[in-house]
């Protein structure tokens, strides 16, 4: 059980493209999602968490209008990243908790920006 | 607040050998520690965790981790290492007050975990 998808799990887009990345719960309902990001051989930075039907909350540093998170149902979250740039290159892993609150990892999305 | 420090950023030990990758970390209120492990272009995968309750914590794969609230430690141990544990490898804290927002991880900086033949 408690099983974390990710799609897709690798994407390349332009510069100046949106790119929308979705997080599920396939066993379980989520009712907070976490989004990280993760650069080559470092840790995992929090981004932003989300709650069900509300607004997410984002770390500092983290600009809320580039990269939109949607916590619509209990299963699913998405992430888009707005006018993507090179910059915005990396490796973004979700992460679901229930009842329990234990964090549940996604696969992750590697993200290519030319 | 919490934080983790992972001394080191690569450990490398025989095939065979003993595995020990540290974790120190600090926390205001009482903590729950994990150790996760992350092969390349993958996701994070639960090796083990400490909530509550004995000390010596034992997960998948052969590994165990042990609290040790004095030295504010929680050192991973393999008593004998394989090639497919090479790999990074992830300390994380949250706080014990274990609901919602309180929930969120905070991580140290990962070991790679190399295995020679």
């Amino acid at each position: 059980g408690a099983v974390v998808s990710q799609h897709p799990s690798w994407v390349i887009c332009k510069s100046g493209t949106s790119v929308k990345i979705e997080c599920r719960s396939l066993d379980f309902q989520a009712t907070t999602m976490f989004w990280y990001r993760q650069f080559p051989k470092q840790s995992l930075m929090l981004m932003a968490t989300s709650n069900e039907g509300s607004k997410a909350t984002y770390e500092q540093g983290v600009e809320k209008d580039k990269f939109l998170i949607n916590h619509a149902s209990l299963t699913l979250s998405t992430l888009t990243v707005t006018s993507a740039h090179p910059e915005d290159s990396s490796f973004y892993i979700c992460s679901a908790s229930g009842r329990n609150n234990e964090q549940f990892f996604g696969p992750g999305t590697r993200l290519t920006v030319l | 607040a919490q934080s983790v420090t992972q001394l080191g950023s690569h450990v490398s030990v025989s095939e065979g050998a003993l595995v020990l990758l540290r974790c120190n970390y600090s926390s205001s209120v009482p903590p729950y520690l994990f150790w996760y492990v992350q092969y390349p272009n993958q996701g994070l995968q639960l090796l083990l965790k400490y909530t509550t309750g004995a000390t010596l914590v034992k997960g998948i794969n052969g590994f165990e981790a042990e609290f040790k609230k004095s030295e504010t430690s929680f050192h991973l141990t393999k008593p004998s290492a394989h090639m497919s544990d090479a790999a990074e490898y992830f300390c994380a804290v949250t706080p014990a007050i274990y609901s919602g927002a309180n929930s969120k991880l905070t991580f140290g900086k990962g070991i790679t975990l190399s295995v020679r033949p």
